[in-house]
């Protein structure tokens, strides 16, 4: 069984500051992690993933996520946000398995706002 | 580079109303699934699908009933609406499953708004 809790459903940070958004998973398997986005009317699109290796992981426009195994951890840092970074992003874990149909499990979401 | 392509983007229907949401994906993707986003619950799992002729149920599978006679197209539908299914509904899908490629990441369509009066 795995679940994805992200702590607090709104974050809201001014033009210029770091944000971070926080994803805690639970998983009896080691896992794969994602984060994805979500703008609105849209569709989700992966932001970037955790598979094996590095733990530092580098993703689209400047995010970054840090697979935390002692923490069970994967939280999202960007360390300048821009008005743009508005939108809806969703933490997700995937078992790496063998023969797994790729089932992910979604947090409920964190809504982030950009004050100018 | 259509991608995952959903149709319709919106649509009403009265209780007890039937309808299927189309989705077709141009990326020979083996895997494709239906999730229904709900405000404060994230995407839950409805159904899925490794291949053509083979489909599982996910988390939330009842009301729905889906199947897959192709690769490009998995189709979800409702055979009674209840307003417990106003939801968005996405379609997604993955790289073939035993292909080695990025396990569990997805390409989503745009999304299906559904209203159930």
């Amino acid at each position: 069984a795995q679940s994805v809790t992200q702590l607090g459903s709104h974050v809201s940070v001014s033009e210029g500051a770091l944000v971070l958004l926080r994803c805690n998973y639970s998983s009896s398997v080691p896992p794969y992690l994602f984060w994805y986005v979500q703008y609105p009317n849209q569709g989700l699109q992966l932001l970037l993933k955790y598979t094996t290796g590095a733990t530092l992981v580098k993703g689209i426009n400047g995010f970054e996520a840090e697979f935390k195994k002692s923490e069970t951890s994967f939280h999202l840092t960007k360390p300048s946000a821009h008005m743009s970074d508005a939108a809806e992003y969703f933490c997700a874990v995937s078992p790496l398995r063998a023969g797994s149909a790729r089932q992910l499990t979604f947090g409920s979401g964190t809504q982030l706002t950009v004050l100018p | 580079n259509a991608g995952v392509t959903q149709t319709p983007k919106f649509q009403v229907l009265k209780t007890g109303q039937s309808m299927t949401l189309q989705c077709a994906q141009d990326m020979n993707h083996e895997y494709m699934s239906w999730y229904r986003q709900d405000p404060g619950m994230g995407l839950r799992l409805i159904h899925y699908s490794v291949g053509a002729g083979i489909t599982d149920q996910g988390e939330v599978p009842n009301g729905y009933n889906v199947s897959r006679s192709t690769t490009e197209d998995f189709p979800l539908r409702l055979l009674s609406a209840a307003p417990s299914q106003t939801s968005v509904y996405f379609c997604a899908s993955s790289y073939p499953t035993g292909a080695g490629g990025p396990r569990g990441e997805l390409f989503f369509g745009e999304g299906s708004r559904l209203t159930v009066l």
